[in-house]
């Protein structure tokens, strides 16, 4: 079964300072996709970041990056230089290779930042 | 591009009423996806369609769900007899796939908040 885990679920972090959210998931796939999306209070999903699994090179989008283990099945995200308007609830999700067409979603992370 | 656009925004029915909410996809793309959340939950899927062909449902899916995308651009969520279970935001994204480079990457609305009485 594919299961995506955020053992989070709030964080806060200090405006201009660094935070890391924490993801872990299960799967027997070997080539498989993984995300961040960030949900603020419009309750819209947006997109931040994604990581094949088969690139071994970790995802950067400008203040956001991850940390992908593929071993240790772990997809942080690392936000710095944190901002007011990064206050969100950050949702992990996995989407398998090409069988099944699912996005598997964690329960999310609650994060805060004070300014 | 005007993004994913769903109507209505907020729903207030009573327990056993019908309700159709509907998705408006980016236009070039061809897939849609429904996916339910509760509070304190992540999204969780509830159907897909590749242009007009709905590949794909989750047992979530009661058949008192149905949905719809007749032309492959819009496409309904009907909840029949509604439940106070069923109260949750309800979420379309839509998607272009293949996409260049392999993958696949969801856009998502602003969602249908559903509150039965």
């Amino acid at each position: 079964a594919q299961t995506v885990t955020q053992s989070q679920p709030e964080m806060s972090v200090q405006e201009a300072e660094t935070v890391t959210l924490s993801c872990t998931y299960d799967t027997s796939e070997s080539d498989y996709y993984l995300f961040w999306y960030k949900q603020p209070p419009s309750r819209q999903m947006i997109l931040v970041i994604r990581q094949e699994a088969y690139k071994q090179q970790n995802a950067t989008e400008n203040r956001f990056s991850v940390n992908f283990q593929k071993a240790a099945k772990s997809f942080s995200l690392k936000i710095s230089d944190s901002q007011l308007g990064d206050a969100a609830m950050y949702f992990c999700a996995y989407r398998p290779p090409n069988t099944g067409n699912q996005f598997y979603f964690g329960t999310g992370t609650s994060l805060t930042v004070i300014p | 591009d005007t993004g994913v656009s769903q109507n209505p925004r907020h729903k207030i029915t009573k327990r056993g009423q019908n309700v159709t909410f509907r998705c408006d996809p980016i236009s070039e793309h061809n897939r849609l996806y429904w996916y339910r959340q509760t509070l304190g939950q992540g999204p969780e899927f509830l159907t897909y369609f590749q242009n007009e062909a709905q590949l794909e449902k989750s047992r979530l899916l009661s058949d008192r769900f149905s949905a719809e995308r007749p032309k492959g651009s819009f496409s309904t969520l009907e909840i029949q007899r509604t439940e106070q279970g069923d109260s949750a935001m309800y979420l379309c994204a839509s998607s272009l796939y293949p996409m260049a480079g392999g993958g696949e990457k969801l856009f998502f609305g602003s969602g249908t908040q559903l509150s039965v009485l």
